[in-house]
């Protein structure tokens, strides 16, 4: 099971949106309402930012949403503040090995 | 507040065998899936294996399987990872994590583990 596709790095000025997209197949992401969002700082464990696609758990900012379209999932960062440089990864429930996560994306504030 | 304390890593060597604990609080542990998931240095996270509530269903990732056995005791409210036959990429953090509904809810800080001769 190869890992999900996402961009390396993504970046943006403060108050602006970025998107940060999760590329998969029928087999995770297509056949599946189950991809989940996790924040990671350096040197710290992953944070559950979102889950079935778009939701938000309990104490998260309303600046993360979440979507997906076909075999590809996204993650919407808007009104962007210093303290969400980290990284992303996306992950997706599969048919054959249980979980697979995306290979993260690093996102810069400028 | 929910806790996960992993234990266990360290530097050990090539062919060698090791157990991961992790000792969680804070919610009814005897009731969660829970996983096991790597971070190599540098690199992206990755899925280990997972086990159901009652300890009789286990899954692993195809690098592990074989190799790795993930256990739990619910009287001690404990969970483990047993690794054996070491190899280099096996040397990376090793998170435990509690499952929701095919989601991670809850992380440990993680236990590093290095494979080195």
């Amino acid at each position: 099971q190869s890992a999900l596709t996402q961009p390396a790095s993504v970046s943006g000025s403060p108050g602006q949106s970025i998107t940060i997209s999760c590329s998969g197949t029928s087999s995770d992401i297509g056949g599946y309402e189950y991809v989940s969002w996790y924040q990671q700082h350096p040197d710290k464990a992953p944070k559950l930012i979102i889950f079935d696609v778009s939701n938000r758990p309990s104490g998260v900012s309303n600046r993360f949403s979440g979507s997906k379209s076909g075999n590809t999932a996204s993650l919407t960062i808007s009104g962007l503040q210093t303290e969400d440089e980290a990284d992303y990864y996306c992950t997706s429930y599969t048919s054959s090995v249980a979980y697979v996560f995306g290979t993260g994306t690093r996102v810069a504030v400028l | 507040d929910v806790q996960l304390v992993e234990s266990g890593g360290g530097l050990f060597q090539p062919g060698g065998s090791l157990r991961l604990s992790c000792a969680p609080s804070g919610f009814t542990f005897r009731d969660c899936w829970m996983h096991w998931v790597r971070q190599a240095p540098g690199m992206g996270l990755v899925w280990v294996a997972r086990i159901n509530p009652e300890g009789s269903t286990t899954d692993y990732a195809d690098s592990v399987r074989g190799r790795f056995t993930i256990s739990r005791d619910n009287a001690k409210n404990m969970l483990y990872l047993q690794m054996h036959s070491l190899t280099v990429e096996d040397t990376a953090v090793y998170y435990c994590a509690t499952a929701g509904n095919y989601r991670f809810d809850q992380w440990g800080q993680g236990t590093l583990v290095t494979v080195s001769s």
